[in-house]
């Protein structure tokens, strides 16, 4: 069983919609990260939480420690937006843990 | 720039024939760590290292190597390369403190026959 669950696996959205991906954690963490990876493969850090909400332009990252459960919300999607979106939590100081991915399709 | 720089970015080999992939920071961050990418199974970390000379073994260390004589370089090691490696494989950096973003590499893409 994986110690990092996301969902949706896959998500297809039309362009303005508002999206959330969801991210659930079976251990005991010192933080979350909520990671973007493009196309091509390349792979961002978009937000690292330890405890409540984070806000980046268009993109909110909200933590429930106590429920082990994390979202990422996406305002007003854009085409650009499309992408993998990985969740990953820390353990121990500095073993990372990884979600397998929700990849995200916006259409014009 | 700032940047984590991976080599050989795509690399095809036979199986025990040991090559090493290149990270390098210029960011003089204390931590990296090495991860691997496979369908299905997301990311997962093999090898990371908390400074020169510390290293502790990731999820999946079987069959890697590594070593961090200094401070910007972290080169991952397969001595006798099998199939099963075959992967994406993603160096990253970050700061040692708790709130410290980790920047990811471009990526080496293996296959081994």
């Amino acid at each position: 069983k994986n110690e990092v669950e996301q969902s949706p696996q896959n998500l297809t959205a039309q362009e303005g919609e508002f999206i959330t991906i969801n991210c659930s954690y079976s251990v005991g963490i010192s933080a979350l990260h909520w990671l973007q990876q493009h196309p091509g493969g390349g792979i961002v850090s978009l937000f690292m939480l330890s405890s409540g909400k984070k806000k980046h332009g268009r993109l909110i990252a909200t933590i429930n420690i106590q429920e082990k459960h994390s979202s990422l919300h996406i305002t007003a999607s854009h085409p650009r937006d499309s992408a993998v979106y990985i969740c990953a939590v820390r353990r121990n100081g500095n073993q990372f843990y990884f979600g397998t991915g929700t990849s995200l399709t916006v259409i014009p | 720039e700032a940047q984590v720089t991976q080599n050989p970015r795509y690399l095809i080999t036979v199986t025990g024939k040991k090559l090493t992939v290149t990270c390098s920071q210029n960011m003089n961050h204390e931590y990296m760590s090495w991860y691997r990418q496979d369908p299905g199974l997301g990311l997962r970390q093999i090898y990371y290292s908390m400074n020169v000379e510390v290293t502790d073994k990731g999820d999946v260390p079987e069959g890697y190597k590594v070593s961090r004589k200094e401070k910007r370089n972290f080169p991952l090691i397969l001595e006798s390369p099998s199939p099963n490696q075959t992967s994406l494989y993603f160096c990253a950096s970050r700061l040692s403190g708790a709130g410290e973003t980790q920047y990811f590499g471009p990526g080496t893409r293996l296959l081994v026959l």
